[in-house]
């Protein structure tokens, strides 16, 4: 089983709109973070949310929040005001611990491809 | 400025030639580690760091050597490569191996074997 799962290819949104890209994930463990990058089209790997298992409030972070519903296992990135600058490929992580995964690695889903028109 | 360096940031070499893509931090990172993007496989781990010293493999290691000597820096060593290992390759590092630590990405590497 997938255990990041992004259903989403492809997203447009109207620049200054609001746009939520979906990502639910499968685990066992009680421990685990959920991670939010972005990779445009010059491709480095930029970090923008991070929500951990045992946080109760959903993570801000200026324009970027994450809607986190654990019974549901879903951590869906939400970005508002979007900007032209937002064009990029959106991915999900989540990381367990050691024990979970070799080498507390991130897995990732396979991204959502975001476009902002104008 | 904290960030995690990688060099080069693209490189172009011929089959068995040996090369190193370094990867240096300077947030006194405990934790680090080497992943591959290609399309139609996403991201996988190559190889990890928990420590100075302490390394292991990924999923998928083979035609790679790590090192671990000193806390910042964690090169990545292709002995022998071969044109399946062109790719883009990502340092990380993280605080800890904790769940909870974000791992940092470097700027990328964009290596073609031909």
């Amino acid at each position: 089983a997938q255990k990041i799962t992004q259903t989403q290819p492809g997203m447009f949104v109207q620049e200054k709109e609001a746009v939520t890209l979906d990502c639910t994930y499968d685990t066992s463990d009680q421990s685990y973070g959920l991670f939010w990058y972005k990779q445009p089209s010059s491709g480095e790997m930029i970090f923008l949310i991070y929500q951990g298992s045992y946080d109760e409030q959903n993570a801000t972070e200026g324009r970027y929040s994450l809607n986190f519903q654990k019974a549901r296992k879903s951590a869906n990135l939400v970005i508002s005001a979007s900007q032209l600058g937002d064009s990029a490929m959106y991915f999900c992580a989540m990381r367990e611990g050691p024990e979970e995964t070799s080498g507390s690695r991130l897995t990732f889903g396979e991204g959502t491809q975001l476009t902002v028109n104008p | 400025e904290a960030q995690v360096t990688q060099n080069p940031r693209y490189l172009i070499t011929v089959t068995g030639k040996k090369l190193t893509v370094t990867c240096s931090q300077n947030m006194n990172h405990e934790y680090m580690s080497w992943y591959r993007q290609d399309p139609g496989l996403g991201l996988r781990q190559i190889y990890y760091s928990m420590n100075v010293e302490v390394t292991d493999k990924g999923d998928v290691p083979e035609g790679y050597k790590v090192s671990r000597k000193e806390k910042r820096n964690f090169p990545l060593i292709l002995e022998s490569p071969s044109p399946n290992q062109t790719s883009l390759y990502f340092c990380a590092s993280s605080r800890t191996s904790r769940p909870t630590d974000t791992q940092y990405f470097g700027p990328g590497t964009r290596l073609t074997v031909l």
